[in-house]
């Protein structure tokens, strides 16, 4: 199974922030990855699919970028509604994993 | 506008069974991958199943043999039948639109198997 693993786990940034979270696959999954973000209590939000495809809706200060093995997600300046819990997720034949997630806390 | 609404959930006792709905409206069931996501208390995202257009069906490893996803068309409702279950599946259960990337997620439904 392909595991998954973000970085860090947590971290401590203030509003204006340039933030930069990472996400390792242990084996290439192309550019099949998705970014999530998910506020307390509340069911995820897909941000970023197929590695830097942004949703519609979502802020131009994210983005993401990466293919092979290793991804980005980058806010490039981090807002009051961004502090929250970020997800990547992988998908290959018949089968999906996630991240363990990576809290973005205020500093 | 597309929108997803589980139930079903509840405190159920290990070895027993719950069957979780989720009822969509804005778009066709059928029509699309269809998935369910869990997350236990405190703890990450894990997928559960997905059910295909064609009808193809799959499952991780932890849950192959005792939970079953499922479809009724005339409803555009999804299922996910849980039977046998752990202590382990305690978790809220998330229906979601997609599979490659889950672009519509309903509020949740929170299973509990304790005794």
């Amino acid at each position: 199974d392909i595991q998954m693993t973000q970085s860090p786990s947590t971290l401590s940034a203030s509003v204006g922030d340039r933030v930069t979270i990472t996400c390792r696959a242990s084996q290439s999954i192309g550019n099949w990855l998705a970014w999530y973000q998910q506020k307390p209590g509340k069911a995820p939000e897909l941000l970023i699919q197929r590695a830097s495809n942004l949703e519609s809706g979502v802020p131009s200060r994210f983005s993401g970028s990466g293919s092979g093995t290793e991804f980005t997600l980058t806010i490039s300046s981090l807002q009051p509604d961004d502090f929250a819990t970020y997800y990547c997720q992988q998908y290959t034949s018949y089968y999906v994993t996630f991240g363990q997630g990576t809290k973005v806390e205020i500093k | 506008e597309v929108e997803l609404v589980e139930s079903g959930g509840g405190l159920i006792q290990p070895g027993g069974s719950l069957r979780l709905s989720c009822a969509a409206s804005g778009f066709t069931v059928s029509s699309t991958y269809m998935s369910w996501v869990r997350q236990a208390p405190g703890k990450g995202l894990e997928w559960v199943s997905v059910l295909y257009a064609s009808g193809s069906t799959y499952y991780t490893d932890s849950v192959k043999g005792r939970f079953t996803i499922s479809r009724d068309n005339s409803k555009n409702t999804l299922y996910l039948q849980m039977n046998s279950l752990r202590a382990e599946d305690t978790a809220m259960y998330y229906c979601a639109r997609g599979f490659m990337a889950f672009d519509f997620w309903g509020q949740g439904t929170l299973v509990t198997a304790s005794s």
